[in-house]
């Protein structure tokens, strides 16, 4: 059975600190892997998608990373802001026509 | 470019009872997808079409559950009867198509079901 995994499943920071948001799959055969938020009512948004033969991702504040050997994906946060409140997801996707597996998401508070 | 529509937003139902809930994909894309995200999980895949056709329901209860897309544009997914466990939140993507680039899925707001 393909399982992806997200750890912490909660995380509150203080504004301005620096987080890693960690996700691991137990299956190495992976296609691409895939960060999206989820702020509450609303759909999902992508963030950042890495493909098997890539390393790392960045955008803006965040960069994500994928080490198929190990089956691990972190995602790095710099310098967190109230407006990063949200879930934060990852899936893996396993062939180039499969369907993404998520993880159960890692619920993110930043306050003031 | 409008994204995924999804009604209604919210639906409050009994046991038993039968809902149905109605997708608008994003326009050209031919693929369309049925999540279930039940609270404090990840989405998980009901149904995929691939315009018109089921590509995979693998996770779809079948008993219950039944989805169309008979013009390969919107869809609906009907659940018939409910059960308290339908309770989640029902998401709705769409892709250009079904492989490399053209995979990357965009979601809809989703419909919160609450199953009384």
């Amino acid at each position: 059975k393909q399982e992806v995994t997200q750890i912490p499943a909660a995380l509150s920071v203080p504004e301005g600190e620096n987080l890693v948001l960690n996700c691991s799959f137990t299956d190495s055969a992976i296609y691409n892997l895939q960060w999206f938020r989820q702020d509450p009512g609303k759909g999902l948004t992508s963030l950042l998608l890495i493909q098997s033969s890539q390393r790392e991702q960045t955008s803006g504040r965040l960069n994500a990373s994928l080490d198929k050997s190990s089956g691990r994906s972190t995602l790095y946060i710099a310098a967190s802001q109230p407006g990063d409140s949200a879930t934060y997801l990852c899936a893996r996707r396993g062939t180039s026509y499969g369907k993404l597996t998520f993880g159960q998401g890692t619920i993110l508070t930043v306050h003031p | 470019e409008a994204g995924v529509a999804q009604s209604p937003r919210y639906k409050i139902i009994e046991k038993r009872q039968s809902v149905a809930f109605w997708c608008n994909p994003i326009s050209g894309h031919a693929t369309l997808y049925w999540y279930q995200q039940i609270l404090g999980q990840g989405p998980k895949l009901l149904i995929q079409f691939q315009n018109n056709g089921v590509v995979d329901d693998s996770q779809l209860p079948k008993d219950r559950f039944s989805a169309e897309r008979l013009k390969g544009v919107d869809s609906t997914l009907k659940i018939q009867p409910a059960k308290l466990e339908d309770s989640a939140v029902y998401l709705c993507a769409s892709s250009l198509g079904m492989r490399g680039a053209h995979n990357e899925q965009f979601f809809g707001p989703g419909t919160r079901l609450t199953v009384l």
